[in-house]
């Protein structure tokens, strides 16, 4: 099985730009959430996607929004990005809803 | 809501050497605990993981783990390190059926020759 996939992997914006991040699951996986990861804040859930419906969120402003479309496919927008939502945004596909696998990430940098 | 706490941010050991990497957890119902590795420009790979059934858990690459609800402990193993296993490696936990999944911070395992 091909594992989770994530695009772009890497992304340069400006300030007050918005950006929007795409996640592949693993085939047969319902369930997406995206994490943010940075050196100094660690790795913070995002948001959970399951069956195209919100089922969790975390402690993020607005700005971040995700959606997931009907093949379980999973985007992530964040709009009037700051520098600091310089990250590596990660994606975990799960079936079950606890065994979780990552993609690779996409590393956005704000200047 | 679930936390976890990873006693040590940086953990330097010398190959072949065992090592163990401890988190602590908090929640006030069962969790489902796990552990991660994270390799340099890469995403987060499954170790192991804790559901339910015997308490020492044995993961791949060698490690393993104990469950220990009285102490809130879930600490990470291994008796003989490569230096392939230099990584970061996360603690998580999650309660029941749902994706909010809490990190701890990390810790920096650097293993030398």
């Amino acid at each position: 099985k091909a594992g989770v996939t994530q695009t772009p992997r890497y992304l340069i914006k400006t300030r007050g730009q918005q950006v929007t991040l795409s996640c592949s699951p693993i085939s047969g996986h319902r369930s997406v959430s995206w994490y943010q990861q940075t050196p100094g804040q660690g790795l913070q859930f995002l948001f959970e996607y399951f069956s195209e419906t919100q089922r969790n969120k975390g402690n993020f402003p607005g700005r971040f929004s995700g959606r997931q479309f009907s093949n379980s496919r999973s985007e992530m927008n964040v709009s009037t990005l700051e520098l600091g939502d310089s990250a590596l945004y990660l994606c975990a596909s799960s079936f079950q809803g606890w065994e979780q696998y990552f993609g690779p990430g996409t590393r956005l940098t704000v200047t | 809501a679930q936390s976890v706490t990873q006693l040590d941010s940086q953990v330097p050991v010398f190959e072949e050497a065992p090592v163990e990497l401890r988190c602590n957890y908090s929640s006030s119902v069962s969790v489902y605990l796990f552990w991660y590795v994270q390799y340099p420009n890469q995403g987060l790979q499954l170790l192991l993981k804790y559901l339910s059934g015997s308490t020492l858990v044995k993961g791949i690459n060698g490690f393993e783990a104990e469950f220990n609800k009285s102490q809130t402990s879930f600490h990470l193993r291994k008796p003989s390190v490569h230096i392939s296993d230099t990584a970061e490696y996360f603690c998580a936990v999650s309660v029941g059926n749902n994706n909010d999944m809490r990190f701890g911070a990390g810790t920096r395992l650097t293993v030398k020759p």
